[in-house]
């Protein structure tokens, strides 16, 4: 099984700060590599997919890069509503998710 | 617009059997690979299985050992979860995933999710 390992495992940042976390692939997965936002209490929803692609509807702050074993979430400009937890997703076998990102306010 | 409401969760006794049901609306069901996903209480998320647009694949996680299986009824736009010999290690929501047309490994819209609780 190819194992996802996101860090940090959570995060303080002030309102308007950039904010990165990263995937690690325990092997090569090219691209095969999405991001998931989950607020409190809430369901998942796809923000990025492939990578690099913004999903449909979603605001341009969130962006992803990378490709083969490291990958790379940011928020460009942290706004109070994108307080949640953050999983990185593979998909070049079967599918597993990474641990998870906690975002907060400081 | 989309659409995916679970029900069928509770409380069951370890060793006992549930099933999962998963109602969709606002997009061609039958053209779609659909999933099941679960998050335990407080932790992250898990992959549980997949079904092929037409039922005739399907695939679970190596970690459920076949206890658990998904089907579908294109007819009545309805996901299933058979979940068989349950353990207390089960609890979790679970989570209806649709896949994305492009490749069913991108899950583009979640349900609300179900609660299912494993105790005696």
């Amino acid at each position: 099984d190819i194992q996802m390992t996101q860090s940090p495992s959570s995060l303080s940042a002030s309102v308007g700060d950039r904010v990165t976390i990263t995937c690690q692939a325990s092997q090569d997965i090219s691209n095969y590599l999405n991001w998931y936002q989950q607020k409190p209490g809430k369901a998942p929803e796809l923000l990025i997919y492939d990578a690099s692609n913004l999903e449909t509807g979603v605001p341009s702050r969130f962006s992803g890069s990378g490709s083969g074993t490291d990958f790379t979430f940011t928020i460009s400009s942290l706004q109070p509503e994108d307080i949640a937890t953050f999983y990185c997703q593979q998909y070049d076998n079967v599918l597993t998710f990474g641990g998870g990102t906690k975002v907060e306010i400081k | 617009q989309v659409q995916l409401v679970e029900s069928g969760g509770g409380v069951v006794q370890p060793g006992r059997s549930l099933r999962l049901s998963c109602a969709a609306s606002g997009f061609s069901f039958s053209s779609y690979g659909m999933h099941w996903v679960r998050q335990a209480p407080g932790k992250g998320l898990e992959w549980v299985a997949v079904i092929s647009y037409d039922g005739s694949n399907e695939y679970s996680a190596d970690s459920l050992k076949g206890r658990f299986t998904v089907s579908r009824d294109n007819s009545k736009n309805t996901l299933y979860l058979q979940m068989n010999r349950l353990r207390p290690e089960d609890t979790a929501v679970y989570y209806c995933v649709k896949g994305d047309m492009t490749t069913v490994w991108v899950l583009d819209y979640w349900g609300q999710g179900t609660l299912v609780t494993v105790s005696s």
